[in-house]
C-alpha cells in the first residue's frame, strides 16, 4: 500500500462545475499538506498549503484536511478549461522537509 | 510566491556525454534544494536532497556517481548527469524551500540519443 493514495482519474467535468479532488494517507505524523497543479511538461505549481487540520480558502480553491480520517481534499469552484491539469497532493512531517506525493489526478474541464 | 528557475529547459545530447542542469532560487536563499525525476504520466520521484556546503543525500536506488549534485551557494544547486544513456532520458525538476513548503522549478527535459 502506498503511503499516499490518489485516484489517477481522468476526471472529466463540464465548465462551471465544482470539482472535488481527494487523497488519503497512512502516516499519522504528516502535519503539512499541499496541493500542486502541474500542466503538461511544466513543473508543479503550489496552489494551497495547510498546516494540520482545518479548511483554507483562496479564491476558487478550498483545501480541507481531516487528520482524524487521514483524508485531504481540494475543491475547485466554477471550474474553467484552464484548470485542466494534473493535481498532486503532497505532505510532509516537518516544515520544508521531504515531500511524499500522491500519484496525481488528471482533471479535464470541458467548455 | 517564491520563484525557482532551471536551466536549460530542454537538452538533447549524445549517449556518453555529461549534462549539467542548474537550479536557482531567485528571490530567497535555500539551504536545502531537492531534485526529482518524473517519467510520463507518473508522479515525481525524489532523487536526492541537496544541502548547501555539504554532501547531498541520495534516495535508495539513485547512483550518486551517476547523478552528481553540487550545492555551492544558497541560491544555486546543480545536477550533473554523467555519461548519460538513453534510459536517463526524463523530466528533471528541482525544488527549494523558502520557509515551510517547496516551490518547484519549471523542469528540464533531457533526451539522450
Amino acid at each position: 500500500q502506498k503511503e499516499v493514495e490518489q485516484d489517477p482519474g481522468p476526471l472529466s467535468v463540464p465548465e462551471g462545475a465544482i470539482v472535488s479532488l481527494n487523497c488519503t494517507y497512512s502516516n499519522s505524523a504528516f502535519q503539512y499538506f499541499m496541493w500542486y497543479r502541474q500542466y503538461s511538461r511544466k513543473g508543479p505549481e503550489l496552489l494551497m498549503y495547510t498546516y494540520s487540520s482545518g479548511n483554507k480558502e483562496d479564491g476558487r480553491f478550498t483545501a480541507q484536511v481531516d487528520k482524524s480520517s487521514k483524508y485531504i481534499s481540494l475543491f475547485i469552484r466554477d471550474s474553467q478549461p484552464s484548470d485542466s491539469a494534473t493535481y498532486l497532493c503532497a505532505m510532509s512531517v516537518n516544515a520544508g522537509n521531504m515531500l511524499t506525493f500522491g500519484g496525481g489526478t488528471r482533471l479535464m474541464v470541458k467548455p | 510566491g517564491a520563484v525557482v528557475s532551471q536551466h536549460p529547459s530542454r537538452v538533447i545530447c549524445k549517449s556518453g556525454t555529461s549534462v549539467k542542469i542548474e537550479c536557482r532560487s531567485l528571490d530567497f536563499q535555500a539551504t536545502t534544494m531537492f531534485w526529482y525525476r518524473q517519467f510520463p504520466k507518473q508522479s515525481l520521484m525524489l532523487m536526492a536532497t541537496s544541502n548547501e556546503g555539504s554532501k547531498a543525500t541520495y534516495e535508495q536506488g539513485v547512483e550518486k556517481d551517476k547523478f552528481l549534485i553540487n550545492h555551492a551557494s544558497l541560491t544555486l544547486s546543480t545536477l550533473t548527469v554523467t555519461s548519460a544513456h538513453p534510459e536517463d532520458s526524463s523530466f528533471y525538476i528541482c525544488s527549494a524551500t523558502p520557509v515551510e513548503t517547496q516551490y518547484f522549478g519549471p523542469g528540464t527535459r533531457l533526451l539522450v540519443l
